[in-house]
C-alpha cells in the first residue's frame, strides 16, 4: 500500500507570495492533519480535515488555510508569506480520524521563503 | 509554553547497550502518549504508544514507561542498533484537543558500532 505522499518536496518562494502544498493520504484514510516543523518551535499542529470538513485547528494565523477533497486528498495554502514561514510542512493521515489511531506521516514539503 | 519537553537534545549509545530517551509533560489532561522516529528527508514514523491507564507498553526492542505522578515517560531501546540512529519525538494527546498531537522538540540518538 502506498504511503502518504506530499508534493512538491521542495519549494522556494519570496515574501508576500502565496503557496499551495498538496497531500495524498494512504488509500482509505479519511483524516488528514497538517503540521509545521521549525528548528525553534518543533512540530506544531496546524489543522485536521475529516470528510472534507475542518475539524480541528491549531494556533496559527488565518494566512494558513486548507481544504480536503472528496477523495480525501488535502491541500494547504499559505498566503502573504513571511520569512518565518520557512519550515518543513508535514501531513499525516489516519483511517477513521479517531483520536488514538496511528497517524502516518508523509515525507514533508520543505518551504524556503526568501 | 512547551507542554511536552525533551530536555536532552542528543544521546550517544554503543551498539548492544540500552538507549533511554526521556520526555516530560505539564498538561495533566494528556492521556495518550506516542513516540515517533524520524530519519532525515523522511516523515516521522510511529514507534509505540501508551495510554494513561497503563504504566508500561512493550513492542519488541521498544518499551515505553509512563509515570503519571511525575508527568514523565521514557522510551527504552534494548539492544540498541546502528539503524536506530534517528531523531525521536515524544508526542501527547488530550481529549479536548481532538486528534492534534503535541510534540516535544526531539532527541537525536546516535548508536555507534
Amino acid at each position: 500500500k502506498a504511503g502518504v505522499t506530499q508534493t512538491p518536496r521542495y519549494l522556494i518562494k519570496t515574501r508576500g507570495q502565496q503557496v499551495t502544498l498538496s497531500c495524498s493520504p494512504i488509500s482509505g484514510h479519511r483524516s488528514v492533519s497538517w503540521y509545521q516543523q521549525t528548528p525553534g518551535q518543533g512540530l506544531q499542529f496546524l489543522f485536521e480535515y475529516f470528510s472534507e470538513t475542518q475539524r480541528n485547528k491549531g494556533n496559527f494565523p488565518g494566512r494558513f488555510s486548507g481544504r480536503q477533497f472528496s477523495n480525501s486528498r488535502s491541500e494547504m495554502n499559505v498566503s502573504t508569506l513571511e520569512l518565518g514561514d520557512s519550515a518543513l510542512y508535514l501531513c499525516a493521515s489516519s483511517l477513521g480520524g479517531r483520536r488514538k489511531e496511528t497517524q502516518y506521516f508523509g515525507p514533508g514539503t520543505r518551504l524556503l521563503v526568501l | 509554553d512547551q507542554q511536552v519537553k525533551q530536555n536532552s537534545p542528543s544521546l550517544s549509545v554503543q551498539e548492544g547497550r540500552i538507549s533511554i530517551l526521556n520526555c516530560d509533560y505539564t498538561n495533566s489532561m494528556f492521556d495518550y502518549f506516542l513516540w515517533y522516529k524520524k530519519y532525515p528527508a523522511e516523515g516521522p514514523t510511529f514507534l509505540i504508544s501508551i495510554s494513561s491507564i497503563k504504566d508500561k507498553n512493550e513492542d519488541g526492542r521498544f518499551t515505553v514507561f509512563l509515570n503519571k505522578s511525575a508527568k514523565h515517560l521514557s522510551l527504552h531501546i534494548v539492544p540498541s542498533q546502528p539503524g536506530d540512529s534517528a531523531v525521536y519525538f515524544c508526542a501527547a494527546s488530550a481529549t479536548q484537543a481532538g486528534t492534534a498531537l503535541i510534540f516535544g522538540k526531539g532527541t537525536t540518538l546516535s548508536v555507534s558500532s
